[in-house]
């Protein structure tokens, strides 16, 4: 299959705490980004991260990169209503083509 | 940050006709586009990706005569479904990155609506 997996596949939480989503990959990446999409829209790009990196910020946002596991986590600290959406990583390897993962739906409750 | 478009945002054909998708880069030249197909509740396929004056690189299991797809200019990609039938019927998104980014910055995408 040509996609990553993303864990969870959805998450519901209330207003005000964090959101943790996992991501998987299968080969060796230049890059990788993650992506937020609300419903019926395109995609809007929230923070990348080379392979060279091991954690990077973002205001709310925080991602690690674990190359060794071919895994990367996105945390959403002190969610909003409207942090509601899709969440898609995307894997960067070499030609520069996207490979995206499942997503996961995250619900913030207000 | 950079800006692409997407033409038409929205549109429903009949089974059999064939339909036009513009993807343009408004305030930079895109070297290469990216087009994806996102069916209901699931992720981005990427389709094909387009470098400017030369042929398109299509994905295992997209068939080339069916999604014609044209990159004439530094600034605007087209696909266009030949033939369209319901199963066709998705989310289609384009998407651009210059010579210098890391980045790619996507379109807003089109529904298309097979009837």
């Amino acid at each position: 299959s040509q996609q990553g997996e993303e864990d969870p596949q959805a998450l519901s939480i209330q207003e005000g705490e964090n959101a943790t989503m996992n991501c998987s990959y299968k080969t060796s990446i230049n890059n990788l980004q993650w992506y937020r999409q609300n419903s019926g829209r395109g995609l809007v790009h929230l923070i990348l991260i080379r392979s060279n990196e091991r954690e990077k910020h973002s205001g709310r946002l925080r991602v690690t990169l674990d190359t060794s596991k071919k895994s990367s986590s996105l945390l959403i600290t002190a969610s909003r209503a409207a942090d509601t959406a899709s969440y898609f990583c995307a894997s960067e390897a070499a030609g520069n083509k996207l490979t995206f993962g499942g997503g996961t739906r995250v619900l913030v409750k207000p | 940050g950079a800006v692409v478009s997407q033409h038409p945002s929205r549109v429903i054909c009949k089974s059999g006709t064939s339909v036009k998708i513009e993807c343009r880069s408004l305030d930079f030249q895109a070297t290469t586009m990216f087009w994806y197909r996102q069916f209901p509740k699931q992720s981005l396929m990427l389709m094909a990706t387009s470098n400017e004056g030369s042929k398109a690189t299509y994905e295992q299991g997209v068939e080339k005569d069916k999604f014609l797809i044209n990159h004439a200019s530094l600034t605007l990609s087209t696909l266009t479904v030949t033939s369209a039938h319901p199963e066709d019927s998705s989310f289609y998104i384009c998407s651009a990155r210059d010579y210098r980014g890391w980045t790619q910055y996507f379109g807003p995408g089109t529904r298309l609506l097979v009837l």
